[in-house]
């Protein structure tokens, strides 16, 4: 079975802060990793995908991730954080890329 | 590419009652998915269909959920005998499949109900 785990659900950092939100896996095959984003009110939007190429990924609006297999983990950062980074932030997993098992969601707070 | 929408935006009913849910994917897309979203939680895969053919459905939640894709098209989304249970965020998705699992799905703004 696959699974993710997303470590607090809520973070706060200060405006021009580095942003780290984190994301453990759990898949008995290779999996395929996905970083969501939740604005207020709006869909959910892709950031990112880990798809067996590259181990570290980027995405739009400067967040990257990267992909560590001994560490089973998927770990969302921006360097520096926005206002507009304000918003629920979701990993998720697929294998059989039929279903996708999302986490719990972080909820990322800036504070100017 | 006017993206995925969902109608209603919002849904309020009595328990009991049985609602409907639409979706309009993103009309070049042929796969088309199901979630649920309840507070503080991410989605729940519910179902999703290639064209027409639904081709999972074992995590739809009971014999009360059904989904259909009748042309390939559209979606619906129906829940008989409501309960207070079923109250959630049903989103919906879209992707385009050409044999590969890493195609990204874009997602509807959701149908809230609210069952009272």
């Amino acid at each position: 079975a696959q699974s993710v785990t997303q470590l607090g659900s809520h973070v706060s950092v200060s405006e021009g802060a580095l942003v780290l939100l984190r994301c453990n896996y759990s898949s008995s095959v290779p999996p395929y990793l996905f970083w969501y984003v939740q604005y207020p009110n709006q869909g959910l939007q892709l950031l990112l995908k880990y798809t067996s190429a590259a181990t570290l990924v980027k995405g739009i609006n400067g967040f990257e991730a990267e992909f560590k297999k001994s560490e089973t983990s998927f770990h969302l950062t921006k360097p520096s954080a926005h206002m507009s980074d304000a918003a629920e932030y979701f990993c998720a997993v697929s294998v059989s890329g039929n279903q996708f098992y999302f986490g719990t969601g972080t909820s990322l707070t800036v504070i100017p | 590419d006017t993206g995925v929408s969902q109608d209603p935006r919002h849904k309020i009913t009595k328990r009991g009652q049985n609602v409907t849910f639409r979706c309009d994917p993103i009309s070049e897309h042929n796969r088309l998915y199901w979630y649920r979203q309840t507070l503080g939680q991410g989605p729940e895969f519910l179902t999703y269909f290639q064209n027409e053919a639904q081709l999972e459905k074992s995590r739809l939640l009971s014999d009360r959920f059904s989904a259909e894709r009748p042309k390939g098209s559209f979606s619906t989304l129906e829940i008989q005998r409501t309960e207070q249970g079923d109250s959630a965020m049903y989103l919906c998705a879209s992707s385009s499949a050409l044999g590969t699992f890493t195609d990204t799905q874009y997602f509807g703004p959701g149908t809230r109900l609210t069952v009272l």
